[in-house]
């Protein structure tokens, strides 16, 4: 049984950085994902299995880079510049299979900004 | 900018069938993917590959599509099923996943 735990909840000032992680029980394609208050789903980005590839979300290239050491099997999440309206929960999800799902989820961290 | 377009809401009685729909141009030729979001917890995928069901999902959510839409149905609602549904499938150009805006669900 696939099992994805997170880092816990962290609180930043606007401009800072923040660093997400999520320990997994093996290296699949990792996606993250974030839920902002009041918003829908959103896609933020994948990182390959041997974590020498990944690709954003148009909206996030340049402020968001995912990294995994796959000998601990961690997935990292940074992303910089960090605004008021980049309040969310942040998760990482496995990918399945040879389809965009998203088949596990780790149970997410709360990022807040907030001066 | 392309999207995939969910109603934003839906209210069922107990024990009457929900239809949650999902309307986009690129789905005749994507998968489509759907996601029971609970408050306070994270997404579960429970329909996948448009009619797939994931072990451990219940046999009465199921999936559909025809032409440029894809629904999702759960027959005989119960007050557990009350939740966030979105709908997953890929960008316009195919290279990377794109979600809907949700519907929310209300069990009466």
């Amino acid at each position: 049984q696939v099992q994805l735990v997170q880092s816990g909840a962290e609180v930043k000032k606007p401009g800072a950085s923040v660093n997400v992680s999520c320990k997994s029980s093996a290296n699949y394609y990792m996606h993250w994902v974030r839920h902002a208050p009041g918003q829908g789903l959103e896609w933020m980005g994948v990182i390959n299995p041997s974590g020498d590839f990944a690709t954003y979300a148009q909206k996030f290239q340049g402020r968001v880079t995912m990294t995994r050491d796959t000998s601990t099997k961690r997935i990292y999440m940074e992303m910089s510049g960090l605004r008021s309206d980049d309040t969310a929960v942040y998760y990482c999800a496995k990918g399945e299979g040879d389809t965009w799902a998203m088949d596990v989820w780790g149970q997410g961290t709360t990022v807040t900004v907030s001066s | 900018s392309y999207e995939l377009t969910q109603p934003p809401s839906l209210s069922v009685s107990p024990g009457q069938t929900a239809r949650i729909t999902c309307s986009g141009n690129t789905l005749p030729k994507e998968h489509a993917h759907w996601y029971q979001q609970k408050a306070g917890q994270a997404p579960v995928l429970v329909i996948y590959k448009d009619t797939e069901r994931p072990s451990g999902i219940p046999e009465r959510l199921s999936g559909s599509k025809t032409g440029t839409t894809v629904t999702l149905t759960i027959t005989g609602v119960q007050a557990e099923d009350e939740a966030d549904y979105y709908c997953q499938s890929a960008d316009s150009r195919g290279t990377s996943p794109l979600f809907g805006g949700g519907t929310k669900l209300t069990v009466l």
